[in-house]
């Protein structure tokens, strides 16, 4: 069974468009984030939500918004795509405060924008 | 910052050697945490390491802590092909609910 599953796993899709990619985890965690990784690899933290409340926003642009309408679920929407966005996109979830607890993440979303 | 630094960047090695990847940071932590990624796919957990203790043994896999000196390595020892990924340290402060993480380790173990 799949613990962290997002949708779709392959999107390309021309500048301006608006996309939406959604995620799932049945692994019962109060906590959902979204990772972006770049080309060179590094995976940078975008959002985070526990219990559909939003705990960490890092620097990213307004056009990325997520949204959860209940513990399970963090999807993630995006306005006005830009070349730049292009990136997998990784969904993940843990229990609160990962201070003992492994963070299981989703295999992936390759958003390529044409 | 919180975020680990992988080195080397890229490492190959032969099938049945050992392969050891370091990673440095600059905050205190509570934990030290090491995943793996298989190319095309997600980040799977490898081993957490917590500040009180110095060494972990999973299987094939030796990670150590020095708080000291603000490191950790990962030690595969006998390594596969099927070892083939990036790997990466992601040091836990305890100050945020995150893990940061950096570039990887790239391993490239040839049959």
């Amino acid at each position: 069974d799949t613990a962290v599953s997002q949708t779709p796993k392959y999107l390309v899709t021309q500048m301006g468009n608006d996309k939406s990619i959604k995620c799932e985890q049945n692994l019962g965690h109060d906590t959902m984030y979204w990772y972006k990784q770049d080309s060179k690899k590094f995976l940078k933290i975008m959002f985070s939500y526990n219990n559909k409340e939003l705990i960490i926003n890092e620097t990213v642009p307004n056009r990325f918004s997520p949204k959860s309408p209940d513990k399970a679920h963090l999807n993630l929407h995006i306005n006005s795509l830009e070349l730049g966005d292009s990136a997998v996109y990784f969904c993940a979830s843990s229990h609160r405060v990962p201070s003992g607890n492994t963070i299981y993440f989703g295999e992936g979303s390759w958003l390529t924008v044409v | 910052s919180q975020q680990g630094e992988e080195d080397p960047q890229a490492l190959s090695i032969q099938e049945g050697e050992n392969a050891t990847m370091n990673c440095s940071y600059k905050t205190s932590i509570n934990n030290l945490q090491w995943y793996r990624q298989n190319s095309g796919r997600g980040l799977v957990h490898l081993i957490l390491i917590r500040s009180n203790e110095r060494e972990k043994h999973s299987g094939r896999l030796r990670v150590t802590l020095d708080t000291s000196k603000k490191s950790s390595s990962l030690l595969i020892t006998a390594s596969r092909a099927a070892d083939t990924a990036s790997y990466f340290c992601a040091p836990y402060g305890g100050a945020t609910n995150k893990l940061i993480f950096g570039t990887g380790t790239l391993l490239a173990v040839q049959p």
